[in-house]
């Protein structure tokens, strides 16, 4: 079956402009992740939905950056007014739920963003 | 709050010897831990996860992972490195609402012929 998708794959732009990075979830995954990977680094937790639940942006950075989720379907996250330091790779995870934790992630390709 | 530390970020081995990524975690209460794996310009795969029972847990392409709650550790091994084990490993702990997960920094592993 389709596994999660993202796009696009790669997205370059000028220092000050917006930006949206799409996640298309595994149909059914009820919760889903956003993570960023600045280059040589680990990820870092940005976001996370759970079915219809507030999602829990403890990781977001800045209020520049933002998502939404459309019930249990795709995912935007958008950064404002992007910096430089904001070049990474955004991964995007999701996982079923229901039953017993821990919820495997299953993790897109990722977008790699690259802001001049 | 917990935290992962996995030591090494780049790590060598020939072809046919021993794999060993080392990783550390800081909780509280036994965490659920994982090891991911990514190929080049690939996403993240999942390798092999510890949540209870056995403390020795098999995962895919030969990878296990022994849970030593007195080390606090969650080393991954592989008996005899291939050319197409080169890639980056990640280790996670997540805590038991299964909400939020964290990973260390990953190991780059190279294979030499």
């Amino acid at each position: 079956g389709a596994g999660v998708s993202q796009s696009p794959s790669n997205k370059v732009t000028e220092k000050g402009k917006d930006v949206e990075l799409r996640c298309d979830p595994i149909s059914g995954h009820t919760a889903l992740y956003w993570y960023r990977q600045r280059l040589g680094q680990g990820l870092e937790f940005l976001i996370y939905f759970q079915g219809n639940s507030a999602p829990d942006k403890s990781g977001l950075p800045s209020d520049r950056f933002s998502a939404e989720r459309t019930g249990e379907s795709v995912s935007t996250l958008t950064i404002q007014r992007t910096q430089q330091e904001d070049s990474a790779v955004y991964l995007c995870a999701s996982s079923p739920s229901g039953g017993r934790a821990p919820y495997e992630q299953y993790f897109g390709p990722g977008t790699r963003l690259t802001v001049t | 709050a917990q935290s992962v530390t996995q030591l090494g970020s780049h790590v060598s081995v020939s072809e046919g010897a021993l794999v060993l990524l080392r990783c550390n975690y800081s909780s509280s209460v036994p965490p659920y831990l994982f090891w991911y794996v990514q190929y080049p310009n690939q996403g993240l795969q999942l390798l092999l996860k510890y949540t209870t029972g056995a403390t020795l847990v098999k995962g895919i392409n030969g990878f296990e992972a022994e849970f030593k709650k007195s080390e606090t550790s969650f080393h991954l091994t592989k008996p005899s490195a291939h050319m197409s084990d080169a890639a980056e490993y990640f280790c996670a702990v997540s805590g038991h609402t299964g909400n939020q997960f964290y990973f260390g920094t990953g190991t780059s592993l190279t294979v030499i012929p």
